[in-house]
């Protein structure tokens, strides 16, 4: 597996502003990508994050509300612009290890909007 | 696209009894299938997969069946312990990216 780590790990904020949220693992992984997870309700894939290109975003998602970043191999960034109380969510980061076909969660950034 | 149907929504047992959850999936080229336990505020945990070259799996006290020609696939828990109270969620995908998630189990598991 691999040791994913994300900030912050939870904020509150305030509608209108946007923030970021790191995610940082200890290992080259193949893939990395951000789901969002509304409360009480699934796992909603956002975008795959493309190492040194722009994020491939699912429907429903674009980039202006959640750009992305992936400077390099074991980092990343998403970014919940302009927020709103619906924003209000677990943001997770997950990889892909290199060799291992298997996709692995971070413990996720709880983000309320008021 | 791939749909991912799971029941039931929530799942009550006594200690030391078994645990079953089932999963549907629309897309026949899927061929991928993990099962991730959450716990309450941590990540998903990835605790058993199988793929679709394979009709069971088991690793301890958990085990998963797939049916392709029914795209049905199960989560099988045996002595079910309190610490195994948390939300279950299967996946189904062609891949490993791009996961499909079902609509999550809450299981609770009473001494």
């Amino acid at each position: 597996s691999a040791v994913i780590s994300q900030k912050p790990s939870r904020d509150i904020c305030q509608r209108g502003t946007s923030l970021t949220i790191q995610c940082q693992v200890d290992s080259q992984v193949t893939m990395m990508f951000w789901y969002r997870q509304q409360p009480g309700q699934s796992l909603t894939l956002i975008a795959t994050a493309n190492q040194g290109s722009e994020a491939t975003y699912e429907s429903g998602f674009v980039i202006d509300k959640f750009p992305i970043s992936r400077p390099n191999l074991t980092f990343s960034t998403l970014t919940v612009s302009n927020m709103s109380p619906e924003d209000s969510s677990i943001y997770l980061c997950s990889v892909v290890p290199a060799n291992t076909g298997e996709l692995f969660f971070g413990e996720g950034s709880r983000l309320t909007v008021l | 696209g791939e749909n991912v149907e799971q029941h039931p929504s929530t799942l009550s047992v006594q200690e030391g009894d078994s645990a079953v959850i089932k999963c549907t999936y629309s897309d026949s080229a899927s061929n991928y299938f993990p099962w991730y336990k959450q716990e309450l505020g941590k990540g998903p945990q990835l605790i058993i997969d199988i793929r679709s070259n394979v009709g069971e799996k088991k690793d301890q006290r958990i085990a998963v069946t797939l049916n392709k020609t029914a795209k049905h696939f199960s989560l099988h828990i045996t002595e079910t312990q309190p610490e195994d109270s948390a939300v279950y969620f299967c996946a189904a995908s062609e891949n490993t990216d791009k996961l499909i998630f079902g609509t999550g189990t809450r299981l609770q598991v009473f001494p």
